[in-house]
């Protein structure tokens, strides 16, 4: 079974800061690796898909990046409504990681 | 627009069963894989299982596995997952999410709450 960690599990940073989240995989998954975003009382909304593809209407503040085990998910500069929860998955049985909250 | 509107959960004890529903519109759900996918409380994201698109494959997280089933009847643009010998474990906000062609889920319901306890 493929493990997902993320890390940190907590980042504490300010509007207009540069985010830099990571998610590292036990073993190599190529690039089938999504990340969401979750805010506190509502679903998960998918941002990036098979590593570096936005999804649809997402802006373009969010980038993701990386291939095989070791992953990154950039927001350029936050905003005030990307403060969540953010969880990578990979296609192996869908699993996730155990998410990265952004706080202000 | 895509809705999917999950329902059903509620308050089970232990050992007892429930079906959870969720109902889509806004795309062609026949033509679409979908999943189900729960929350503990204050918790992460757990998979819970797949169904192709025309049903005939399944697949589930070693958690649920032989307790949980997941069905749909395309002709009612609806998911299913009944969960039988439920445990205190399952306690979680159940999710019903679209598969984006085997990438990742594109789109998902608000959940419904399955509490288990005695």
């Amino acid at each position: 079974e493929i493990v997902l960690t993320q890390s940190p599990a907590t980042l504490s940073l300010s509007p207009g800061e540069r985010a830099t989240l990571s998610c590292r995989a036990s073993q190599s998954v190529s690039r089938s690796l999504a990340w969401y975003q979750q805010k506190p009382g509502q679903a998960p909304r998918l941002l990036i898909y098979d590593a570096s593809n936005r999804a649809t209407g997402i802006p373009a503040r969010f980038s993701g990046s990386g291939s095989g085990t070791d992953f990154t998910l950039t927001i350029s500069s936050l905003e005030p409504e990307d403060f969540a929860v953010y969880y990578c998955q990979q296609r192996n049985y869908w699993l996730f990681g155990g998410g990265t909250k952004v706080e202000i | 627009q895509v809705q999917l509107v999950e329902s059903g959960g509620g308050v089970v004890q232990p050992g007892r069963s429930l079906r959870l529903s969720c109902a889509v519109s806004g795309f062609t759900f026949s033509n679409s894989a979908m999943n189900w996918v729960r929350q503990a409380p204050g918790k992460g994201l757990e998979w819970v299982g797949v169904i192709s698109d025309d049903g005939s494959n399944k697949y589930y997280a070693d958690s649920v596995k032989g307790r949980f089933t997941i069905s749909r009847d395309n002709s009612k643009n609806t998911l299913h997952l009944q969960m039988n010998s439920l445990t205190t474990e399952d306690t979680a906000l159940y999710y019903c999410a679209r598969d984006l062609g085997g990438y990742a889920f594109d789109y998902w319901g608000q959940g419904t709450l399955v509490t288990v306890s005695s």
